[in-house]
């Protein structure tokens, strides 16, 4: 089946530190992926979609220049806070759809703590 | 604008009994689809079903049962005998065409955070 990757699991940086977050999806190419963050208790709430080779689409209210999206290749997204801040520690999960397909497959989320 | 509302935050049942997650959808588009997902304590999001605009029927899959009625916008989701390792967030999520790129984007309910007792 499809899989999606995300590395780190886990991450605690410094507070102005910057942290990257990947998201692969190991079996198959995705045109298009999704950044979601989800704050403890509550849904996921979608930040951006990224399609490969373009500039990524940022929800109303996601500073793009805090959350640096870069989508290089068809299996790899990257997502880098920026100056990271207590308040930007949050779960965050990624998506991939396959190409000419309506389906989304998750990554398992990447935990990160701003100290 | 799309929106999906579930407006159960938590139910409580005891094990075995029945129960009915429910979800009710918003969408201007007639080309969509609907999902539902687990959310256990690990945080890693587990798909359950998918179903598109055009599929009213219902679904079955051991325990799990889906009830899809364009009618009142609604999706909702019925465990029956429900057990223990049901307990975990469950999400119902809506995806219509996002026109700016010609793909699709979903949106997430509030989540329904079931208890089940032994």
């Amino acid at each position: 089946g499809a899989v999606v990757s995300q590395h780190p699991s886990r991450v605690i940086c410094k507070s102005g530190t910057s942290v990257k977050i990947e998201c692969r999806s190991l079996d198959f190419q995705a045109t298009t992926m999704f950044w979601y963050r989800q704050f403890p208790k509550q849904s996921l709430m979608l930040m951006a979609t990224s399609n490969e080779g373009s500039k990524a689409t940022y929800e109303q209210g996601v500073e793009k220049d805090k959350f640096l999206i870069n989508h290089a290749s068809l299996t790899l997204s990257t997502l880098t806070v920026t100056s990271a801040h207590p308040e930007d520690s949050s779960f965050y999960i990624c998506s991939a759809r396959p190409l000419d397909t309506y389906e989304q497959y998750f990554g398992p989320g990447t935990r990160l703590t701003v100290t | 604008a799309q929106k999906v509302t579930q407006a159960q935050t938590e139910i409580s049942v005891v094990e075995k009994e029945d129960v009915t997650l429910d979800c009710v959808y918003e969408t201007r588009d007639t080309t969509y689809y609907l999902f539902w997902y687990k959310q256990p304590p690990s945080g890693e999001l587990v798909f359950l079903i998918r179903r598109n605009s055009f599929d009213e029927q219902n679904e079955i899959s051991g325990r799990y049962s889906w009830n899809f009625q364009k009618s009142t916008s609604s999706f909702n989701f019925t465990i029956t005998a429900s057990q223990v390792v049901d307990s975990a967030v469950y999400f119902c999520a809506l995806s219509e065409a996002f026109r700016a790129t010609g793909g699709f984007k979903t949106i997430f309910g509030a989540g329904t955070r079931l208890f089940v007792k032994a």
